[in-house]
Order: structure tokens, then C-alpha cells, then sequence
């Protein structure tokens, strides 16, 4: 497959804190989705990117295709942020989005 | 709001049984995947599913067998499973070229 790379691999924050989540590709893609899974292992879709950024309340992500990278930011941490973050790409030429190996994100008060 | 289900939530079950696991999707999606993902949270791709079609077969053991009566539904079927079975087993679906993936809840496996 495809290397997918996320990084870093984990990460703790306080509460009210900011950061971002990278994920790194090594050739061009259609698109990359951000997931959140939480304790009870659920995928939660934060975002789709074709191109550009989008943002969601305290979450803003990016694709930069050309450079072949992602971004996730986060800002004003909660508790309930806390969770394994995962980002999924698929190639132009493949059939089935693959993911990285997560950011596992513990928010602290 | 849950539009991909999956059956059952957990199984445990011995080395050699079979095992079948099913996944609907009431999305309307042509395109459904089968997902696993290990004890680290690695999440790989198993199957592509394109109404009814396959079309991404990754390199899985020849125990596992995907089944598509229609787009809505993709089962996986696990002739006699073996400890590295242990997984949380992933159903998902999209529009024709993928745009978002939606996942269902996930069918715990557990291989004693």
C-alpha cells in the first residue's frame, strides 16, 4: 500500500490548550477525511477535503495536495476531544481509502 | 445519527469455528468496505465493494470471504478464524468515489 504518516503519534494537552495533527502522504491524492474515535471506538467523520480549509467551530483542517500533506487543528482543548484522531486518503488511482496509523490525543484538566 | 449497521457487536468464539458478520447501509451509497482493526487501532482496508461488485481485495487470508446480496448490504464470512483474527471488524460505505466514508459501530471479535 501507500504510506500514510501521522504525526506525532500522540499527543496530551490541557484544557483550553491548541495544536496541530499532521498527515503526510508520499503521492497525489483526491481527498483526505479527518476522523475522531472515541472511547467507545466509534469513527466520527470531522472532515472532508477535496482541497483547501475548512473549519468547524474549534477544528480547522487543510489539504494541500501539491505538497501532499494535511493538517487538524485544534483549539480551546476539552476533555472530550480526547480520543485517537485518524486521517484517511485515497490515491486517484485506487479504489479504497487508507488511513494512517492515528493520533492518539489526551486532553487533560 | 446511525445509518450504517452492523451484526453482531461482539462475538467470541474458538479457533476453527466460522463466523459471519453483517453490515446494512441505509445511505442510498453504491460503494462498501470491510475494515480491520488491530490491537494497536490500525485500521486496513479488507474489501471494496462496488454495487454488488468487488473491487479492492487486499492481500487477506483466503478464510475471509466478503458476500453482497445488494448495495445495501456486505457481509464478511470468516472460515475457521485463528487467534490474529482478534479485531474490531469495520463496516463503511460512500458515494461512487468516495467523497465521505461512513462507518458503522464496529463487530468485536474475540478468537479464544
Amino acid at each position: 500500500g501507500m504510506p500514510v504518516e501521522q504525526n506525532p503519534p500522540a499527543l496530551s494537552l490541557y484544557e483550553g490548550a491548541e495544536s496541530g495533527l499532521r498527515c503526510n502522504f508520499s503521492t497525489t491524492m483526491k481527498g483526505v477525511q479527518w476522523f475522531q474515535q472515541n472511547h467507545r471506538g466509534r469513527l466520527i467523520t470531522l472532515f472532508y477535503l477535496a482541497q483547501g480549509t475548512k473549519e468547524n467551530g474549534r477544528l480547522k483542517s487543510t489539504f494541500n495536495s501539491k505538497e501532499r500533506y494535511s493538517t487538524l487543528h485544534i483549539k480551546d482543548a476539552q476533555l472530550e476531544d480526547s480520543g485517537t484522531y485518524f486521517c484517511a486518503v485515497e490515491a486517484l488511482n485506487n479504489n479504497a481509502p487508507r488511513f494512517g496509523a492515528g493520533t492518539k490525543l489526551s486532553v487533560k484538566p | 445519527e446511525t445509518a450504517v449497521f452492523q451484526t453482531p457487536n461482539y462475538h467470541v468464539t474458538q479457533v476453527g469455528n466460522e463466523v459471519s458478520f453483517n453490515c446494512k447501509q441505509t445511505l442510498g451509497h453504491d460503494t462498501m468496505y470491510w475494515y480491520k482493526q488491530d490491537s494497536k487501532k490500525l485500521l486496513k482496508i479488507m474489501f471494496s465493494y462496488n454495487n454488488k461488485q468487488l473491487i479492492v481485495n487486499e492481500t487477506v487470508p483466503r478464510r475471509f470471504s466478503p458476500q453482497s446480496s445488494d448495495k445495501a448490504h456486505l457481509n464478511l464470512r470468516i472460515k475457521s478464524v485463528e487467534p490474529e483474527d482478534s479485531a474490531v471488524y469495520l463496516c463503511a460505505s460512500s458515494v461512487l468515489g468516495w467523497n465521505t466514508l461512513y462507518f458503522g459501530a464496529g463487530t468485536r471479535l474475540s478468537v479464544l
